[in-house]
C-alpha cells in the first residue's frame, strides 16, 4: 500500500526538542520532494518545510526557520523533522505530504506535538 | 507570500442541495509553464486531507463527479452538485504556483 506514516510526536516542555519521522511505503520516497505541514488544534493548514528529492534543497516557513531542520535518508525511505527550541505555538498535528507538480497527492495521518509545561 | 481567501468560512447546506466555495488569490496563479496550480482538498472530521481537484479542474481518481472545480487567474470555485452527509468537513484551496505553497483558511461544510 502506498502510504506515509509519521511518528515521534509527544508532549514536550517549552524549549525542548523532538524529532519527527515520516516513513514512506509502497513507493520510492527519493522520487519525490516531501513537505511537512502542520495543523494547530481546530485550525487550518500551515506549510512548515520542504526537502527536495535528493535532500540538496530545503525550505522553511519563517515561523520555524532557525529552529527546525528537515532531512531525509532515501536508503531508509524516510524524511525527518528535527524540532528544537519548541514553543507553545508549535503545538499542532504534523503531517508529511508527497509533492507532485505543485500539489500534494498523498498525506500521512499525522503525529501530534504538544508543547506544554 | 500568496494569500488565498476562501468564502464562505462556514457553509450550512441542506442535504441534496448544491454548494459552492470561492477561493481568491492575491496574485495570479498562472505559472510560467502555462499551468495553474490551484488545488482543492477535503478534510473529513478526524481524517487527514484528501485531494479532490488539482490544476483547477482535474478530479482525482475516485472522486465523485459531483465535485467540480473551475476558475482562472485569481478566482476559483469548488462546486458540489448535491451535498450528502459524507461531504461534511473542511475544504481548503491550496496554491502550488508560487513559493511557498499556501492554503486558504478553510471552509467548514455542515448539514443544515
Amino acid at each position: 500500500e502506498v502510504q506515509l506514516v509519521e511518528s515521534g510526536g509527544a508532549v514536550v516542555q517549552p524549549g525542548g526538542s523532538l524529532r519527527l519521522s515520516c516513513a514512506a511505503s509502497g513507493f520510492t520516497s527519493g522520487d519525490y520532494a516531501i513537505h511537512w505541514v502542520r495543523q494547530h488544534p481546530g485550525k487550518g493548514l500551515e506549510w512548515v518545510s520542504l526537502i527536495s528529492r535528493d535532500g540538496g534543497n530545503t525550505h522553511y516557513a519563517d515561523s520555524v526557520k532557525g529552529r527546525f531542520t528537515i532531512s531525509r535518508d532515501n536508503n531508509k525511505n524516510s524524511v525527518y523533522l528535527q524540532m528544537n527550541s519548541l514553543r507553545g505555538e508549535d503545538t499542532a498535528l504534523y503531517s508529511c505530504a508527497r509533492d507532485i507538480s505543485g500539489s500534494y497527492d498523498l498525506w500521512g495521518q499525522g503525529t501530534l506535538v504538544t508543547v506544554s509545561s | 507570500d500568496v494569500v488565498l481567501t476562501q468564502s464562505p468560512l462556514s457553509l450550512p447546506v441542506t442535504l441534496g442541495q448544491p454548494a459552492s466555495i470561492s477561493c481568491r488569490s492575491s496574485q495570479s496563479l498562472v505559472y510560467s509553464d502555462g499551468n495553474t496550480y490551484l488545488n482543492w482538498f477535503q478534510q473529513r472530521p478526524g481524517q487527514s486531507p484528501r485531494r479532490l481537484i488539482y490544476k483547477v479542474s482535474n478530479r482525482d481518481s475516485g472522486v465523485p463527479d459531483k465535485f467540480s472545480g473551475s476558475g482562472s487567474g485569481t478566482d476559483f470555485t469548488l462546486k458540489i452538485s448535491r451535498v450528502e452527509a459524507e461531504d461534511v468537513g473542511a475544504y481548503y484551496c491550496m496554491q502550488g504556483t508560487h513559493w511557498p505553497y499556501t492554503f486558504g483558511q478553510g471552509t467548514k461544510l455542515e448539514i443544515k
